[in-house]
C-alpha cells in the first residue's frame, strides 16, 4: 500500500530537548516536504526536498532542520524546541515538484506539544 | 503572488442537501488547483484536481469542482451531503516552478442528521 509514514504520532516534550520526527514514503517519490498546521492559518510549508541531498526552505523554516540522505526518508529535526513550535505537523511526498500537477500524498500527522 | 481565499470558515448543511464550498484564487500563471479533505486525526486526502484540461472536474465521493477563470474561482460542490462528508476541506493552488503550495485556511463542513 502506498503511504507516507510519520513517527511519532503524538509527542509531549519540554523546551530545549532535541527531537526528531521521522517521515518515510514507499512510493519512490523524488519530492518531499514538511508542513505545520495551526488553527486559522491552514498549512504552511517548513522545508522541502526535490531529491536526495537537495533541500530548501519553505515559508516558516526558523527553528527547524531537515536532511535527505535517502530517497525514502525525510526527518524533521527540532534542535531546541520552543512552545511556539507546538503544532500539528505533516509530511508529504509527490512524484514531481510543486510546479507540477501531481498531488501530494500526506502522512497522518504528528501532534507536538512543547511545554 | 499566489493566494487562495476560502470564503467560509464553516459551512453547515443537512444530510441529503447540496454542498457548496467556495474558493477564490489569485495566480500570475495558469494554475493547477486542488481540493483536499482532512478527516479528524488524519492527513489530507486528494479529492480532485484541475490541471487546465476540462473545467468541470469530478473527484471522489461524488464531489466536483468547476474552474471559472473569469471569476478566478474553483468552488467545490456535491449534490447530496452524507454524514461521512463532515471534515475540513482545503483549496490549494500550485504556482509554476518549485515554490510552495499555497493553501487556503480551510472550511469546516458539518453535516446535520
Amino acid at each position: 500500500e502506498a503511504q507516507v509514514t510519520q513517527n511519532p504520532r503524538y509527542l509531549i516534550t519540554v523546551t530545549g530537548k532535541k527531537l526528531t520526527v521521522t517521515c518515510s514514503q514507499n512510493m519512490n517519490h523524488e519530492y518531499m516536504s514538511w508542513y505545520r498546521q495551526d488553527p486559522g492559518l491552514g498549512l504552511r510549508q517548513i522545508y522541502y526536498s526535490m531529491n536526495v541531498e537537495v533541500t530548501d526552505k519553505g515559508d516558516v523554516p526558523e527553528g527547524y532542520k531537515v536532511s535527505r540522505k535517502e530517497k525514502r526518508n525525510f526527518p524533521l529535526i527540532l534542535e531546541s524546541p520552543s512552545p511556539n513550535q507546538t503544532s500539528l505537523y505533516f509530511c508529504a511526498s509527490s512524484s514531481q515538484g510543486e510546479g507540477s500537477n501531481q498531488p501530494q500524498h500526506f502522512g497522518d500527522g504528528t501532534r507536538l506539544s512543547i511545554l | 503572488a499566489q493566494s487562495v481565499t476560502q470564503l467560509d470558515s464553516h459551512v453547515s448543511v443537512s444530510e441529503g442537501t447540496p454542498v457548496l464550498l467556495r474558493c477564490n484564487y489569485s495566480s500570475s500563471y495558469s494554475p493547477s488547483l486542488f481540493w483536499y479533505v482532512q478527516h479528524p486525526n488524519k492527513g489530507l486526502q486528494l479529492l480532485l484536481k484541475y490541471t487546465s484540461a476540462a473545467t468541470l472536474v469530478k473527484g471522489i465521493n461524488g464531489f466536483e469542482a468547476e474552474f471559472k477563470k473569469s471569476e478566478t474561482s474553483f468552488h467545490l460542490t456535491k449534490p447530496s451531503a452524507h454524514m461521512s462528508d463532515a471534515a475540513e476541506y482545503f483549496c490549494v493552488v500550485t504556482p509554476r516552478g518549485y515554490t510552495p503550495l499555497v493553501f487556503g485556511k480551510g472550511t469546516r463542513l458539518s453535516v446535520i442528521a
